[in-house]
């Protein structure tokens, strides 16, 4: 299985600050990589696919990038709505596998 | 709008199995296949498999063989999974979500199942 890992597993952010969450594939995924915020009680949501590609209604500070086995999320300016869990999903080969998460914090 | 709505929280005994539901509507419900994703604290996110939901095919990862099963009602826009065996460690969250090429565009509330004698 191809396996995904995240970094940080926390962090914490004071409002209006660039945000970077790192996400690398053990071998080239080819940018079939999205990513998923998930908040307290809720499921995980779509932010991005295709790795760099906005889900719909996701605002755009949010961006993605990357190739190969790296890839990153960046949030260019963090808001209080933006607390919560981040996930990235490889989309690759079956079984998909995910990230182990980073929990992103409000300064 | 699409909406995958998931059946309520299940207690069940070591041993015996579930029947959870995932009822789809706001789309063609045969044009995706359906995921299945167990979520706990201690393994994170794990993909269960999916099930094309107009051929009824389905793909598991190895590790849920004989674990779970996916089955569809395609007259109900209804999505099965039947997890048997129950262990402890089968307690989990566990989420459908709609499959949209490689990536999952929408999440079921979730349900949670507890085993626990």
């Amino acid at each position: 299985d191809i396996q995904m890992t995240q970094s940080p597993a926390s962090l914490s952010a004071s409002l209006g600050e660039t945000v970077t969450i790192e996400c690398r594939a053990s071998e080239d995924i080819y940018s079939n990589l999205a990513w998923y915020q998930q908040k307290p009680g809720n499921s995980p949501q779509l932010l991005i696919y295709d790795a760099n590609s906005l889900a719909d209604g996701v605002p755009s500070r949010f961006s993605g990038s990357g190739s190969g086995t790296q890839y990153s999320l960046k949030i260019s300016s963090m808001q209080t709505e933006d607390e919560g869990v981040y996930f990235c999903q490889q989309g690759l080969k079956y079984p998909y596998t995910f990230g182990a998460g980073t929990k992103l914090e409000l300064k | 709008q699409v909406q995958l709505q998931q059946s309520g929280a299940e207690l069940a005994k070591p041993g015996s199995s579930v029947k959870i539901s995932c009822k789809a509507s706001g789309y063609t419900f045969t044009s995706y296949y359906i995921s299945w994703i167990k979520q706990t604290t201690g393994q994170g996110l794990e993909y269960i498999g999916y099930i094309n939901t107009g051929s009824g095919g389905t793909n598991y990862n190895e590790k849920f063989k004989g674990k779970a099963t996916l089955t569809v009602d395609k007259s109900s826009s209804t999505a099965f999974m039947q997890l048997s065996s129950l262990t402890p460690d089968d307690s989990a969250v566990y989420y459908c979500a709609r499959v949209n090429y490689d990536y999952f565009d929408y999440w079921g509330q979730g349900v949670m199942v507890t085993v626990s004698s």
